[in-house]
């Protein structure tokens, strides 16, 4: 899961396993969530999104899902290929008389082993 | 240019210098953001503009300033750089004003000595 500090949490999975990538939510107004994918020098990328009202989204190999009970949301990512290793971060969002507030995780490093 | 691009890639640059980090972006998108990423944090919002011609703060403003005189190209400049502002600074846009999809940069890494 993600946390607050100066290390990143980390996962280790043997390529073509499965992993499941795990985000704890602060706020139970946010109305939408969003996985990121960072590669070591790049940008943040989007990978997938789901909103509030729904609890599973699946995209191709990857699913979100959202647990708003206890505000827990994850990324599960079939069949990893070293191509996913990167730090993968949520982020949630919270719409308040048209004004929206983006928070973002710290992330968790996955590493995909050949 | 296809997307965002950032300028510099990265910089070191000695406290109390002013410096402008670049930012343009061809997809026509109306909203543009600047965010600083520092590790153990999570990307923290500096500056926002929502169109052309308008801009608003974001959580961490302080020491920083943004224009946006044009769709295009949104600068963000440090008027008198200190070491607490060296950072990974990530430059994103966004189709509408929703902040749903943000597409970001490659980043700019600034040390500030």
């Amino acid at each position: 899961g993600e946390s607050v500090g100066l290390h990143l949490p980390t996962l280790s999975v043997q390529e073509g396993d499965n992993s499941i990538i795990n985000c704890a939510y602060s706020n139970s107004a946010s109305d939408y969530f969003i996985w990121y994918k960072q590669e070591s020098g790049k940008g943040p990328q989007f990978i997938i999104d789901i909103r509030s009202n729904m609890d599973k989204r699946q995209g191709q190999r990857v699913t979100v899902l959202l647990n708003k009970t206890v505000k827990h949301l994850s990324l599960q990512i079939a069949a990893t290929q070293p191509g996913d290793s990167a730090v993968y971060f949520c982020a949630e969002k919270k719409s308040n008389f048209g004004n929206e507030k983006l928070t973002f995780g710290t992330g968790t490093r996955l590493t995909i082993i050949p | 240019i296809a997307g965002i691009t950032q300028a510099p890639t990265s910089q070191i640059l000695a406290a109390g210098r002013r410096m402008t980090l670049r930012c343009t972006q061809d997809m026509r998108h109306n909203a543009m953001y600047w965010y600083r990423q520092d590790l153990g944090l999570g990307l923290r919002l500096i500056h926002y503009s929502n169109t052309a011609g308008t801009t608003g703060k974001g959580e961490v403003p302080d020491g920083y300033s943004v224009s946006r005189a044009n769709t295009d190209d949104f600068p963000l400049t440090l008027a008198s750089a200190v070491p607490s502002q060296t950072s990974v600074y990530f430059c994103a846009s966004s189709p509408g004003t929703s902040i749903n999809e943000q597409f970001f940069g490659p980043g700019t890494r600034l040390t500030v000595l």
